[in-house]
């Protein structure tokens, strides 16, 4: 089956950085990775998806990049705000039929005020 | 909001009681999903629902049981739970499964087995 790995597992940026998360998946298959964002006490929640058709998707600070060949993708997220701290999961879909995500095991991020 | 809500929040549970989780969506989706969320972990896929049926279960041991009894309705059922199975339980719809489909999360149950 598919496997997920995400790193860093823990990342602090300082308030206006860049913060960069990077996952790696296993099945050449997969062609659709979303991003969750899961606050305190919430569910995770969707912030941007990329499918493997295309190498780049921007939505405003946020970013992902996609490379196929290597079967890696990675989150942006420019000018940091204490608000975006949080757990980020990336995932990755395999296409058999059944909508089986396969996620990462989390990066928790903390921006420095 | 996700259009997603869970009840209860919290429940705090001896191992020989019998307990239910509740989940019910508010998005017209077809199917519906049960995750265990335990710490360091990865989200573990638990049961599918797709259009009532379950499609998927992920080889969760019996004393979990899942009920769909509508589109926007999903219960697991617990009974005889161990220690290890205290977790955050997430769940999740989409438009229907099988495809492309983004999950929508609800907020989650935060389960202590004692």
């Amino acid at each position: 089956g598919e496997n997920v790995e995400q790193h860093p597992s823990t990342l602090s940026v300082q308030e206006g950085d860049s913060a960069v998360i990077k996952c790696t998946y296993s099945d050449s298959a997969s062609n659709y990775f979303p991003w969750y964002k899961q606050e305190l006490g919430k569910g995770p929640q969707l912030i941007i998806d990329i499918r493997s058709n295309v190498g780049e998707k921007k939505d405003q600070r946020i970013a992902v990049t996609l490379n196929k060949t290597a079967k890696h993708f990675s989150l942006h997220i420019t000018e940091t705000q204490p608000e975006d701290s949080a757990v980020y999961f990336c995932a990755a879909i395999l296409l058999t039929g059944a909508n089986n995500l396969f996620f990462g095991t989390g990066t928790r991020l903390t921006v420095i005020p | 909001e996700t259009g997603v809500t869970q009840t209860p929040r919290h429940l705090v549970m001896g191992m020989t009681n019998k307990k239910s989780l509740k989940c019910e969506q508010h998005l017209g989706h077809n199917a519906m999903y049960w995750y265990k969320q335990s710490a360091k972990k990865p989200l573990e896929l638990m049961f599918v629902y797709n259009f009532k049926e379950q499609t998927e279960n992920n080889s969760v041991p019996s004393r979990f049981s899942p009920e769909c009894p509508n589109s926007s309705h999903l219960f697991l059922h617990l009974h005889t739970l161990q220690p290890e199975d205290s977790a955050l339980y997430l769940c999740a719809s989409s438009p229907r499964s099988g495809g492309q489909e983004t999950q929508y999360f609800g907020p989650g149950t935060r389960l202590l087995v004692l």
